[in-house]
């Protein structure tokens, strides 16, 4: 099926580690973008991708980074430098056309 | 700075009915507006867009409207069901140096009871 696949689905980090995030896509979007959702709040954008091999930041990218090596994956990584980084996060590609989400990877520290 | 305003508190109606959900937006003038729908614990998922240049969209039981100068979005559901009970979030494209990307406002719940 085509669509916007993320994974993990739960991911639990300790104090101090980096842990990265995976989101490939087979709809041949050049457009990749990642969100951040916190309970009872809207999407924040933290990192998008027009093309392979650019990214931009988004609202919050501080203690983020990312990677656009292929056009089907835009891995996020959430480093040590991310104080708070318990949240919902989203993947997805498209234009504007309607973005295609994938089903998030929740992220706790313990 | 750039704000997309909606309805905080959730929204409850009765099955059958209209729901109606708003969203506001300041300080500048995307060319297009869109909807999604989002369920607990998933992704949004793409409902509608309308652009600048149109005042009105409809698919199947969703209408949208766009009013440019009021600087709103109307939302309609009708003949609402329980299936249609979710989070719906409004968007819209700011323009930046590398393209557009999307800007979501915090969502309206909506509840439809039987």
């Amino acid at each position: 099926d085509g669509g916007i696949t993320q994974s993990p689905k739960y991911l639990f980090r300790k104090e101090g580690q980096n842990v990265t995030l995976s989101c490939e896509q087979n709809l041949n979007h050049d457009a990749m973008y990642w969100y951040r959702q916190d309970p009872g709040q809207g999407l924040r954008l933290i990192y998008y991708s027009q093309i392979v091999n650019d990214f931009q930041k988004g609202d919050i990218a501080e203690g983020y980074s990312v990677s656009r090596e292929k056009k089907e994956s835009f891995p996020l990584t959430v480093t040590s430098a991310q104080k708070n980084p318990t949240a919902f996060y989203l993947c997805a590609g498209g234009t504007g056309g309607g973005y295609t989400f994938g089903s998030g990877t929740r992220l706790t520290v313990v | 700075s750039q704000k997309i305003e909606q309805n905080s508190e959730a929204l409850n109606i009765q099955e059958g009915k209209t729901a109606t959900l708003t969203c506001n937006y300041t300080n500048y003038s995307p060319a297009y507006l869109q909807w999604y729908r989002q369920d607990p614990g998933r992704g949004p998922v793409f409902l509608l867009l309308i652009r600048e240049n149109e005042k009105e969209k409809r698919k199947e039981r969703l209408k949208v409207t766009f009013d440019t100068t009021l600087k709103q979005s109307l939302f309609h559901i009708t003949a609402s069901q329980p299936a249609d009970s979710a989070t719906y979030l409004c968007a819209l494209a700011l323009p930046s140096n590398s393209g557009y990307a999307l800007n979501f406002g915090k969502g309206t719940s909506l509840l439809v009871t039987p």
